[in-house]
């Protein structure tokens, strides 16, 4: 098994700029999230999802879109780039075991992105 | 709405010395998840505590969730250049849904061989 994978690995963009990160996972995963990881931060949740076709909200959507349209892929959008948007990007999945949903989170390898 | 703070920000030890890294929530927590993530890498999960007062203990890893369920420790004894890394608390505040973490400030761990 492949795990979280993510597209691309690294990125620049200039202002303005749109595009997409894929992070895909080949757990069969129920839950999936989107964070940005910033310096002296930590992550910070952007927008998750509990199933296929479900999204919500996290700690700072702003400027960032997502879809969930098969299981095991989940988007992540960014419409009009900006500096502030300069971060790494994780992607993470979990699972429902026993009845509990809170379990681990698999993180993929994180997508850097510079914004111009 | 929630934070969940860690202290020291960074922390500096020779090899073979002990290390202790501290996370305080603003609310209570239902569990409490710790994550290393080696210099470039990313996040790996550790450990989950759930029970007041858990105490967990993974070879010089000792994990501990306060009595209260707003705070949480992660002792490292011995420790060797293989720890260097951060380690995050990760906790799910006990009155919102279940599938949500919210990962603390970290604690970025270099050993002086």
């Amino acid at each position: 098994n492949a795990g979280v994978t993510q597209t691309p690995k690294f990125r620049v963009l200039k202002t303005g700029q749109s595009m997409t990160l894929l992070c895909a996972q080949d757990m069969n995963h129920e839950y999936m999230y989107w964070y940005r990881q910033d310096p002296g931060m930590g992550l910070r949740l952007i927008h998750y999802s509990v199933g296929e076709g479900t999204t919500a909200k996290g700690e700072v959507p702003d400027g960032y879109n997502v879809s969930r349209l098969k299981k095991q892929n989940f988007l992540l959008g960014l419409e009009s780039a900006a500096p502030s948007q300069t971060s790494v990007y994780f992607c993470a999945s979990s699972y429902i075991a026993g009845g509990r949903v809170w379990n681990e989170q698999f993180f993929g390898p994180g997508t850097r992105l510079t914004v111009l | 709405g929630q934070q969940v703070m860690q202290i020291p920000q960074y922390q500096h030890v020779q090899e073979g010395e002990d290390f202790t890294t501290y996370c305080n929530s603003s609310t209570t927590l239902s569990n409490i998840q710790w994550y290393k993530q080696r210099p470039g890498g990313h996040p790996v999960f550790l450990i989950q505590l759930v029970k007041s007062g858990e105490v967990k203990k993974q070879k010089r890893l000792t994990f501990q969730f306060g009595e209260a369920k707003k705070n949480s420790s992660l002792h490292i004894t011995a420790t060797q250049t293989t720890d260097v890394g951060t380690y995050f608390c990760a906790g799910r505040p006990s009155n919102f849904g279940n599938e949500k973490l919210t990962f603390g400030t970290g604690t970025r761990l270099t050993i002086i061989p």
